[in-house]
């Protein structure tokens, strides 16, 4: 099947563990991107990368670390992790990255992360 | 700051009639609009794109419409089902290269 995938679907874990969230797309697109989605639904983007190289970093903890060993998977690295942490993240990925064509982004199915 | 917001109350219609949900944008012209429905559990799936210059799109029982002068999309399902029942998304490019999204409105169809 094409599409974005992510791995674990749910993870919960204690207040200060470190966790990784794995992403991979097989759509051949370029660029890949982690958002978060709150308790409210807002879906709000974290950062993307395009061809392996940062492209958007939000205002975000830096105990968030991504990393993008090729431009097939985009991983979220996130150290000592926080109450306020817990929510769902999604992986999504677009053609080339172009805001101004209008794009289709495609997302994963998400990681539902609760931190205790 | 830019905005997007959506009626954060769930719509609540009646299996056969319109659905018609409303997005509204401040502080910014976006270059187009795009819709979105999310399942509960899933990812938000891509549905229709609308641009500053289209009036209305259509794609089999949806329409989407994008008043530049009231800054406002609306969505409309016809002959809406149970099967519509999701939380539908809008969202725009910012000024600033990345898409921002409404809190999304979620549609319940009762048969």
């Amino acid at each position: 099947d094409t599409a974005v995938s992510q791995t674990p679907k749910y993870l919960v874990t204690q207040m200060g563990n470190d966790k990784s969230i794995k992403c991979e797309q097989n759509l051949g697109h370029d660029t890949m991107y982690w958002y978060k989605q709150d308790s409210k639904k807002f879906l709000k983007i974290m950062f993307s990368y395009n061809n392996k190289e940062l492209i958007i970093n939000e205002t975000v903890p830096n105990r968030f670390s991504p990393k993008s060993p090729d431009k097939a998977h985009l991983n979220l690295h996130i150290n000592s992790l926080e109450l306020g942490d817990s929510a769902v993240y999604f992986c999504a990925s677009s053609q080339q990255g172009g805001l101004g064509t209008g794009e289709t982004q495609y997302f994963g199915p998400g990681t539902r992360l609760l931190v205790l | 700051s830019q905005k997007i917001e959506q009626n954060s109350e769930a719509l609540n219609i009646q299996e056969g009639k319109t659905a018609t949900l409303t997005c509204n944008y401040t502080n910014y012209s976006p270059a187009y609009l795009q819709w979105y429905r999310q399942d509960p559990g899933r990812g938000p799936v891509f549905l229709l794109l609308i641009r500053e210059n289209e009036k209305e799109k259509r794609k089999e029982r949806l329409k989407v419409t994008f008043d530049t002068t009231l800054k406002q999309s609306l969505f409309h399902i016809t002959a809406s089902q149970p099967a519509d029942s999701a939380t539908y998304l809008c969202a725009s490019p910012s000024n600033t290269g990345k898409l921002i999204f409404g809190q999304g409105t979620t549609l319940q169809v009762k048969p």
